[in-house]
C-alpha cells in the first residue's frame, strides 16, 4: 500500500536558522502531496498543498517542492521563528477518498 | 467557511464500556473521517464516510464502529474500552474527497479508560 515516511521525532532549531522537514512517499499513482501543522491544543489544518501543474506551494514562509524522480516533498523555510513551532505532518493523496499520512515531526524553535 | 464541532471534548470511561464520540460539520461537505492520534504514530484512519449512510473502513477499524446519520453527522463508537488506553480522535471533512481535496479538523476528543 501507500506508505509516507517522514523525518522522525523532535527537531529542534534556534531561531533564524533555516528548516528543512523530509518526507518521502512510496506510491503506485502519481499523488497529490500535503503538509499539514498542528500547534499545541489546536487542530491540524493544510500548510500547503502540491499542484497539478509543478508549481511550486508557498504559505506563511514554507515552501515544499514536489520531486516525482525521488518521490520527495520536504518542507523548507529560510529563517525559523518561534511561532513555527509545532507538530508537522506530510500526506499522500490518491484517488480513493483517503490521505496517508506519515508519524509527523515535531519541531521545537528556541531563541 | 465554516466549522466542525466535536463532542465531548474529553471523555473518561471504564474498562469494557461502549463509548460514543459526536461530530458535527457545517462546511456542507460530502465526505467525513475519524482518525485517531497517538503520539509517534501518527494520525490513523479509522472509519471514512463519502455520503449519507456510507461507511468505509481504514486500517485501525478494528474494535470500533461508525455511523453517518446525515451529511452533517459523523459518530464513532468504541465498542469495548480498553484498560489505560489515553488517546486523542480527530474528526475531519473534505468537500466530495478527491485526490487533492484538502481536509479540515476538528479540535479532537481526548480519551482516557480507567
Amino acid at each position: 500500500g501507500d506508505s509516507v515516511t517522514q523525518t522522525e521525532g523532535l527537531v529542534t532549531l534556534t531561531e533564524g536558522l533555516p528548516v528543512m522537514l523530509n518526507c518521502t512517499y512510496q506510491s503506485t499513482y502519481s499523488p497529490f502531496l500535503f503538509w499539514y501543522v498542528q500547534h499545541l491544543n489546536e487542530a491540524p489544518k493544510l500548510l500547503l498543498k502540491s499542484f497539478t501543474d509543478n508549481k511550486r506551494p508557498e504559505h506563511q514562509g514554507f515552501h515544499a517542492t514536489l520531486h516525482k524522480s525521488s518521490s520527495s516533498f520536504h518542507l523548507q523555510k529560510s529563517s525559523a521563528q518561534l511561532s513555527d513551532s509545532a507538530l508537522y505532518y506530510c500526506a499522500s493523496g490518491g484517488s480513493n477518498a483517503k490521505l496517508t499520512f506519515g508519524k509527523g515531526t515535531k519541531l521545537s524553535v528556541k531563541s | 467557511g465554516g466549522i466542525i464541532t466535536q463532542t465531548p471534548k474529553f471523555l473518561i470511561g471504564q474498562e469494557g464500556q461502549k463509548l460514543t464520540l459526536k461530530c458535527q460539520q457545517n462546511f456542507n461537505h460530502d465526505t467525513m473521517y475519524w482518525y485517531r492520534q497517538d503520539s509517534g504514530k501518527g494520525l490513523r484512519l479509522i472509519y471514512y464516510s463519502i455520503t449519507e449512510n456510507d461507511l468505509q473502513k481504514g486500517d485501525l477499524s478494528e474494535g470500533y464502529d461508525a455511523s453517518r446519520e446525515k451529511k452533517s453527522s459523523f459518530s464513532l463508537t468504541v465498542t469495548s474500552a480498553q484498560k489505560n488506553e489515553m488517546a486523542v480522535f480527530l474528526c475531519a471533512s473534505s468537500d466530495w474527497g478527491g485526490a487533492q481535496d484538502t481536509q479540515y479538523f476538528g479540535p479532537g476528543t481526548r480519551l482516557l479508560v480507567l
